[in-house]
């Protein structure tokens, strides 16, 4: 079993729906929680970066973590067409080293 | 426009051949990491820097792969010699961390897509 997982779609929602993408993992010792949005041919850029527990707002995105569950959700309002892309989630304990999901493939359909 | 420059973008070679990828990273960065992404595997770290010190090569295959950063504007990977397996995309990313092992958000450069034949 993987450290981290997280479903690899592809989703496909229409314009403006609500997108919730989501990663487990099965380190207690993670503190720190990134998503990162990669388009397709580029680099993964950071979205957002939350350290433990609790919820954080960004305009249309919206990252929480539960580490209780161990549970990591990404919430999109608004989508757009624009946001199709594979989103990474990546957690770490404090140090360098983060372990990456596999990412999820989303498609915002006009 | 900070960013971190890969080069080359792509690169095709034959299988045996050397492979040089070269990163500069963003202005002021103290810290370079080479990452691996492949559809099975995702994104798997292969080396870590901060202050141009080596810290932490553990995702490397040692035998073939090799990380330098001659100076704090120039990281390199090199793989001698290359193996259909390395086939994949290389990410160099930067960024700015305090202590030794500390946290640090990285970002990316565009990646070097390496396709070994």
């Amino acid at each position: 079993q993987k450290e981290v997982e997280q479903d690899p779609g592809p989703l496909s929602v229409p314009e403006g729906a609500i997108v919730s993408l989501n990663c487990t993992y099965s380190n207690s010792a993670f503190q720190y929680f990134m998503w990162y949005r990669q388009y397709s041919r580029k680099g993964p850029e950071l979205l957002m970066y939350t350290y433990s527990s609790g919820n954080k707002e960004d305009g249309r995105f919206t990252a929480q973590v539960d580490k209780s569950s161990k549970y990591i959700s990404l919430f999109i309002r608004d989508s757009q067409p624009s946001d199709s892309a594979t989103y990474l989630c990546a957690m770490g304990s404090g140090t360098y080293k983060y372990i990456f999901g596999t990412g999820t493939r989303l498609k915002v359909l006009a | 426009d900070a960013r971190v420059t890969q080069t080359p973008r792509h690169k095709v070679t034959e299988m045996g051949q050397e492979v040089t990828m070269r990163c500069q990273p963003i202005l002021g960065h103290n810290t370079v990491f080479w990452y691996r992404q492949t559809m099975m595997q995702g994104l798997e770290l292969l080396a870590y820097f901060r202050n141009r010190a080596p810290l932490d090569d553990s995702g490397m295959p040692k035998d073939r792969f090799s990380a330098e950063m001659p100076d704090a504007t120039l990281a390199t990977l090199k793989i001698q010699p290359s193996e259909p397996r390395d086939s994949a995309v290389y990410f160099c990313a930067s960024g700015f961390g305090t202590g030794t092992l500390s946290n640090t958000e990285a970002f990316f450069g565009q990646g070097t897509r390496l396709t070994v034949v």
